[in-house]
């Protein structure tokens, strides 16, 4: 089954402590990204990776970091979480091509931080 | 990003259709009028797409106007698993750092009724 898979799918944490959100896909899709849903503001892109070891920042990227070295994966990283970044995340995946225009999302990961 | 509006909401009776207006008045010429839908605590989900030809799948109808300022997603028999948020969103395909980049608007919330 296709699918994007995101681990974990419920986090709380403290301000300060590093987490890694991770995010894998069964597709073989090159294209990947992250974003952030928040009541009233939608759902915002953080970065984008169009394929292994290519990443680019989306529309809020502050305070986050990625990496694409494998084509399958694309985990999320908060060295110094802040409240601010209490949210519910998102990864999605995309077929890279002129062709390709169904966009698959994870299930969410409700981050919490204190 | 050329901008869609939806109504905030809107009620339907099971087995009833439904029709979802967005309208896109500002819309260019490579952009793709896409819609998902995401139903309570889960991610995104690809219904449809269209460029200018009105299109079928076994999810939706889009109905494209012909100056694709608008256009009207249709449910042909609505069921409650079709309760959920839509979202109209317009894709360019030119290329660029734009590529795979859905911006979300609020949606239209759609209730429906037994």
């Amino acid at each position: 089954e296709a699918q994007v898979t995101q681990n974990p799918r419920y986090l709380i944490t403290v301000t300060g402590k590093k987490l890694t959100v991770t995010c894998s896909q069964n597709m073989n899709h090159e294209y990947m990204s992250w974003y952030r849903q928040d009541p009233g503001l939608g759902l915002r892109q953080i970065y984008y990776s169009m394929n292994v070891e290519v990443t680019d920042k989306g529309d809020v990227p502050e305070g986050y970091k990625v990496s694409r070295k494998e084509k399958r994966n694309f985990p999320l990283i908060l060295e110094s979480p802040s409240p601010n970044q209490t949210s519910l995340y998102f990864c999605a995946s995309l077929k890279q091509g002129a062709g390709a225009h169904e966009q698959y999302f994870g299930p969410g990961t409700r981050l919490t931080v204190t | 990003d050329a901008k869609t509006t939806q109504p905030n909401s809107m009620e339907s009776n099971e087995e009833e259709p439904v029709h979802l207006p967005c309208n896109h008045s500002t819309i260019s010429g490579t952009d793709y009028i896409h819609w998902y839908r995401q139903l309570p605590s889960q991610g995104p989900e690809y219904v449809i797409h269209g460029l200018t030809s009105n299109v079928n799948n076994r999810m939706a109808s889009l109905a494209i106007a012909e100056d694709r300022k608008s256009s009207t997603l249709i449910l042909h028999r609505a069921t409650l698993r079709d309760a959920a948020v839509y979202y109209c969103i317009l894709r360019d395909y030119a290329g660029g750092t734009s590529y795979g980049k859905l911006t979300f608007g609020q949606g239209t919330i759609l209730t429906v009724h037994p």
